[in-house]
């Protein structure tokens, strides 16, 4: 089956710097790949995603990468604010099957 | 509607009580999930309804026990719970047998087993 691993698992950034999570997956057949924001207490929310069709996609301040031969996905974030400070979760599914599988998650904390 | 909703968000219950936890979604998505999540950890997949026919146990202990009366809502009926049970159980639902729409959360029950 499917393993998402994702690194680092804590990340410390200053407020307006980047930040950068990544992540590989192991089964060749996985083409969806979103990201999840998760602060205490709540649901994932979905903040970005993409597909095995596309190499970038970008919004506002976040940006996913995927690299398909190599496996691997990250997310991209600049000029950090306080409120990004939250877990971060990559998943990865494949097209057919239903199952959603999720990285370790990365905590992030933005220090103003 | 473009949500999924969970109730109750929190539940507190003793080792041997009976409880249900109910999800309920009217975007007309077939296939519906429950997921395990520990603190600061991910979500884990129980169970997959997909066209209200159970799909996927991820060799779940019998003490939990789902159930998707019509394709709008599923439960999880619990019996017999211990502490380590105490978690956020997760609801999610998707359009169909594919991932073309991604997947949709809801807030969740807060679970503690005492």
């Amino acid at each position: 089956g499917e393993n998402v691993e994702q690194h680092p698992s804590t990340l410390s950034v200053q407020e307006g710097d980047s930040a950068v999570i990544k992540c590989t997956y192991s089964d060749s057949a996985s083409n969806y790949f979103p990201w999840y924001k998760q602060e205490l207490g709540k649901r994932p929310q979905l903040i970005i995603d993409i597909r095995s069709n596309v190499g970038e996609k970008k919004d506002q301040r976040i940006a996913v990468t995927l690299n398909k031969t190599a496996k691997h996905f990250s997310l991209h974030i600049t000029e950090t604010q306080p409120e990004d400070s939250a877990v971060y979760f990559c998943a990865a599914s494949m097209e057919y099957g239903n199952k959603l599988v999720f990285g370790a998650g990365t905590i992030l904390r933005v220090k103003s | 509607d473009t949500e999924v909703t969970q109730t109750p968000k929190h539940l507190v219950m003793g080792m041997t009580n009976k409880k249900s936890l109910k999800c309920e979604q009217h975007m007309g998505h077939r296939a519906m999930y429950w997921y395990k999540q520990k603190a600061k950890k991910p979500p884990e997949l129980m169970f997959v309804y997909s066209y209200e026919k159970l799909s996927i146990n991820e060799s779940v202990p019998s003490r939990f026990s789902p159930e998707c009366p019509n394709s709008s809502l599923l439960n999880l009926h619990l019996h017999a719970l211990q502490p380590e049970d105490s978690a956020l159980y997760l609801c999610a639902s998707s359009q169909g047998e594919t991932n073309l729409y991604g997947y949709t959360f809801g807030s969740g029950t807060r679970l503690t087993v005492v």
